[in-house]
């Protein structure tokens, strides 16, 4: 069975301080890792994905992600947050023809 | 630029009515989902479509039920719309799961049933 798991449905961070929203999967076969981004009244778009090419995988708007198998998790960070990324992030799952969404972690930004 | 397009943005129902919601990509994919997003739930996925006039049943099905005459198009289709059907339904389309088949979303619907 596959899942997604992120911990911490809140997040708050200072302008300019790291951003870290943590994402761990199960799967029974290697995955395919995505983080996506909803801004208020929209739907999701893709960030960055993980393909089993690098394990350090870099995305839209200087996030980046890297996938760790021995702890089945592909967190996401970005070195320093900007007031534009406040909106919600996703972290999906998928290991074929169906894609497993975590439930999601709301992201402030802190003047 | 990919497109995903979904009929309507906001509707508002009443209880019992019969609702359709339309989505149309052109990517040419072949794959397309419906989703619903509640607060806390993340994204639940309804039904999806390997192709034409194929549906699958995803995790909360009930209620809900789906229709794909023509590739480029996706509806999702509530027989008798009940209050806990209100909620954001997004749609979303991919060529292939996996490598290069990341989903490509639509702006969303917003239903309240009343």
């Amino acid at each position: 069975a596959q899942s997604v798991t992120q911990l911490g449905s809140h997040v708050s961070v200072s302008e300019g301080a790291l951003v870290l929203l943590r994402c761990n999967y199960s799967s029974s076969v290697p995955p395919y890792l995505f983080w996506y981004v909803q801004y208020p009244n929209q739907g999701l778009q893709l960030l960055l994905k993980y393909t089993s090419a690098a394990t350090l995988v870099k995305g839209i708007n200087g996030f980046e992600a890297e996938f760790k198998k021995s702890e089945t998790s592909f967190h996401l960070t970005k070195p320093s947050a900007h007031m534009s990324d406040a909106a919600e992030y996703f972290c999906a799952v998928s290991p074929g023809n169906q894609f497993y969404f975590g439930t999601g972690t709301s992201l402030t930004v802190i003047p | 630029d990919v497109k995903v397009t979904q009929s309507s943005r906001y509707l508002v129902k009443r209880t019992g009515e019969k609702v359709f919601l339309e989505c149309v990509q052109d990517m040419d994919h072949e794959n397309m989902f419906w989703y619903r997003q509640d607060p806390g739930l993340g994204l639940r996925l309804i039904y999806f479509s390997y192709d034409v006039k194929m549906k699958e049943k995803g995790d909360i099905p009930e209620g809900y039920s789906v229709s794909r005459e023509k590739k480029e198009r996706f509806s999702l289709i509530l027989e008798s719309a009940s209050t806990n059907q209100t909620s954001m339904y997004l749609c979303a389309s991919a060529r292939l799961a996996g490598v290069s088949g990341e989903l490509f979303f639509g702006e969303g619907s917003r239903l309240t049933v009343l």
